[in-house]
């Protein structure tokens, strides 16, 4: 049921920069609808990451950033680590459909 | 210290019915609302289910519409999923997760460790 749309996968090496694109459409971001973003980690419990498109909850380094413009949503992590390799996922809401919607998550490769 | 610890899960035949709960504590369970997010092996993560604080505003995924029905009870911390008609598309970890907001949908900013379901004859 998914109508956010994210990269399978991005990879980049440590210490550099990477961003994932979330593209959703006029009846979820597009809205003007939160965007936030996830981290999850095999095993683990999924995290949140970034609310209300742009803020970190207490405890999440400041070396992660969300943004939104349009339709569409990024999360960007600077300075990767090895500990950063999981999946992302970003949510919202569509008021077309009613629900609450997952993108379809990106794995994050550190090389 | 925010703690959501589900229960309920295990095997279950195709056609039958599951009801897995979420144990919440550590924050004032009534002021917020709560959702059911699964995962199917393999696959990405799936919200499913959101009811606000005082069961007033209900909404379920089209995948499970008709099928599944979320409760909670905060005189006793809990929610609830009632899960019937099951098939081998709803074998999946069921996370429990809190909304940062009262009347939802928001952010989720706590989640527990799942409870496995496994469809299956």
């Amino acid at each position: 049921q998914s109508v956010l749309t994210q990269p399978p996968s991005v990879s980049e090496a440590p210490g550099k920069r990477v961003t994932i694109s979330c593209t959703g459409s006029s009846s979820n971001i597009g809205a003007g609808y939160d965007v936030n973003w996830y981290q999850h980690v095999s095993g683990a419990a999924p995290k949140l990451l970034i609310y209300d498109d742009t803020k970190r909850p207490s405890g999440v380094p400041d070396r992660f950033s969300g943004s939104k413009s349009g339709t569409s949503a990024s999360l960007a992590i600077t300075g990767l680590q090895a500990e950063d390799e999981a999946d992302y996922y970003c949510q919202s809401y569509d008021n077309a459909l009613s629900v609450s919607l997952f993108g379809t998550g990106t794995k994050l490769i550190v090389l | 210290e925010v703690e959501l610890v589900e229960s309920g899960g295990g095997l279950v035949e195709p056609g039958r019915s599951l009801r897995i709960a979420c144990a919440a504590s550590g924050f004032n369970f009534e002021d917020h609302a709560m959702h059911w997010v699964r995962q199917a092996p393999g696959k990405g993560l799936e919200w499913v289910s959101g009811i606000s604080w005082n069961s007033a505003s209900i909404d379920y995924a089209d995948s499970v519409k008709g099928r599944f029905t979320i409760s909670r009870d905060n005189a006793r911390n809990s929610l609830y999923l009632q899960m019937n008609s099951l098939t081998a598309e709803d074998t999946a970890l069921y996370y429990c997760a809190k909304d940062k907001a009262a009347a939802g949908p928001g952010s989720l900013d706590y989640w527990g460790q799942g409870t496995l379901v496994t469809v299956s004859s």
